[in-house]
């Protein structure tokens, strides 16, 4: 079955600590995104790529690097920069940057849980 | 510019009651809208979508949305409520002007036996 794998579920991290959350989709997706999900704020964007080698800051990039080597691959770190990480981190994709494609939704992974210790 | 509203942080229902979350946009070109709907501690999964095509749209599990442009609103709603119902449910817009969409901030959908 194709969808998207976040990876771990749950992470905790020490103050002045990077950590990698992993990111990997089999769908053939262009595009991939990252969102910070806060009780009663919805989803705010981190980060997103269009295709494999680019990618742009989205509305909260601060304190936070991506990186876009494969297509199938998003990898979000969160760095010692980033004074309040603690949150629920949601990867998606979609088909492709070309909004007629992207009117067939956004596939999500289950999501990680970052907690700081 | 595009931008969404959700009208209700939390509503509350009986089972068997009906349903109704209410969601209003704001798009500089004609919009897709979605529906996605977050269990405790999983990722959203699509209810609906409406993308220029009839008004009226049908999703997943009962649920179903009308487009009013008029009204610019995209209201979920749903007969008669399940226990398994009960989750945060998310509106999305995505105008003519943008590739990323926009997200509301949430409706807790509360069901009660």
């Amino acid at each position: 079955d194709g969808g998207i794998t976040q990876s771990p579920k749950y992470l905790f991290r020490k103050e002045g600590q990077n950590v990698t959350l992993s990111c990997e989709q089999n769908l053939n997706h262009d595009a991939m995104y990252w969102y910070r999900q806060d009780p009663g704020q919805g989803l705010r964007l981190i980060y997103y790529s269009q295709i494999v080698n680019d990618f742009q800051k989205g509305d909260i990039a601060e304190g936070y690097s991506v990186s876009r080597e494969k297509k199938e691959s998003f990898p979000l770190t969160v760095t010692s920069a980033q004074k309040n990480p603690t949150a629920f981190y949601l990867c998606a994709s979609s088909i492709g940057p070309d909004r007629l494609r992207n009117i067939y939704g956004y596939t999500f992974g289950s999501g990680t849980r970052l907690t700081v210790v | 510019a595009q931008s969404v509203t959700q009208l209700d942080s939390h509503v509350s229902v009986s089972e068997g009651t009906p349903v109704l979350l209410r969601c209003n946009y704001s798009s500089s070109y004609s919009p897709s809208l979605f529906w996605y709907v977050q269990h405790p501690n999983k990722g959203l999964q699509l209810l609906l979508k409406y993308t220029s095509a009839a008004t009226l749209v049908k999703g997943i599990n009962g649920f179903e949305a009308e487009f009013k442009k008029s009204e610019t609103s995209f209201h979920l709603t749903k007969p008669s409520a399940h226990m398994s119902d009960a989750a945060e449910y998310f509106c999305v817009v995505l105008s003519g002007g943008s590739y990323i969409p926009t997200f509301g901030r949430g409706t807790s959908l509360i069901v009660h036996p």
